[in-house]
């Protein structure tokens, strides 16, 4: 079963203007992570933010922040003031009691000027 | 500045070849991911060790790969033999699970192979 769903393959976004990328889970475990990774062209993954299941505040990161809606389960990545750097692939994850990393399908953000 | 490193970068070879591809995770990080990126599959987890025992590696084809970790700082990949399906990006990833449980995974550049 998917375990976590991204239904946006791509996006596009006004330099900066804020964008929201989705991204829904599926877990019946009490305690799980959630995480968003950054994929430039370049290929590397880097790490933005992570969210606790029990964390009672939003994660923030500079101009990252995810709004976590449990009930809803739903993990969605704010960037604020996007830049041109910010285009790149949006991998949405979740950490669950096994310790195993489930990955989205990605959402594709271009920034344009 | 503490990474994941992963070797080589880029590996082509031909069918049939074994393929060998290490990683070293981040010092004191007792879990590595093994995970290999194609544009039809996305992200797939091959693998997975915690304190260098294989936790999970159903994702993993036994037929051809197999995945170790000899000690605490290097994992290893091994495809034997290679075919065209392998080539793919294989990113190695490591964490320390926190106290909730979960695991922040940080990664390695990859390795892109192509087996032609």
């Amino acid at each position: 079963a998917q375990k976590i769903t991204q239904t946006q393959p791509g996006m596009f976004v006004q330099e900066k203007e804020a964008v929201t990328l989705d991204c829904t889970y599926d877990t019946s475990d009490p305690s799980y992570g959630l995480f968003w990774y950054k994929q430039p062209s370049s290929g590397e993954m880097i790490f933005l933010i992570y969210q606790g299941s029990y964390d009672q505040q939003n994660a923030t990161e500079g101009r990252y922040s995810l709004n976590f809606q449990k009930a809803r389960k739903s993990a969605n990545l704010v960037i604020s003031a996007s830049q041109l750097g910010d285009s790149a692939m949006y991998f949405c994850a979740m950490s669950d009691n096994f310790n195993k990393f489930y990955f989205g399908s990605g959402t594709k953000l271009n920034v344009k000027p | 500045d503490a990474r994941v490193t992963q070797t080589p970068r880029h590996k082509v070879t031909e069918m049939g070849q074994e393929v060998t591809m290490r990683c070293q995770p981040i010092l004191g990080h007792n879990t590595v991911f093994w995970y290999r990126q194609t544009m039809m599959q996305g992200l797939e987890l091959l693998a997975y060790f915690r304190n260098r025992a294989p936790l999970d590696d159903s994702g993993m084809p036994k037929d051809r790969f197999s995945a170790e970790m000899p000690d605490a700082t290097l994992a290893t990949l091994k495809i034997q033999p290679s075919e065209p399906r392998d080539s793919a990006v294989y990113f190695c990833a490591s964490g320390l699970p926190s106290t909730g449980g979960d695991t922040e995974a940080f990664f390695g550049q990859g390795t892109r192979l192509t087996v032609v």
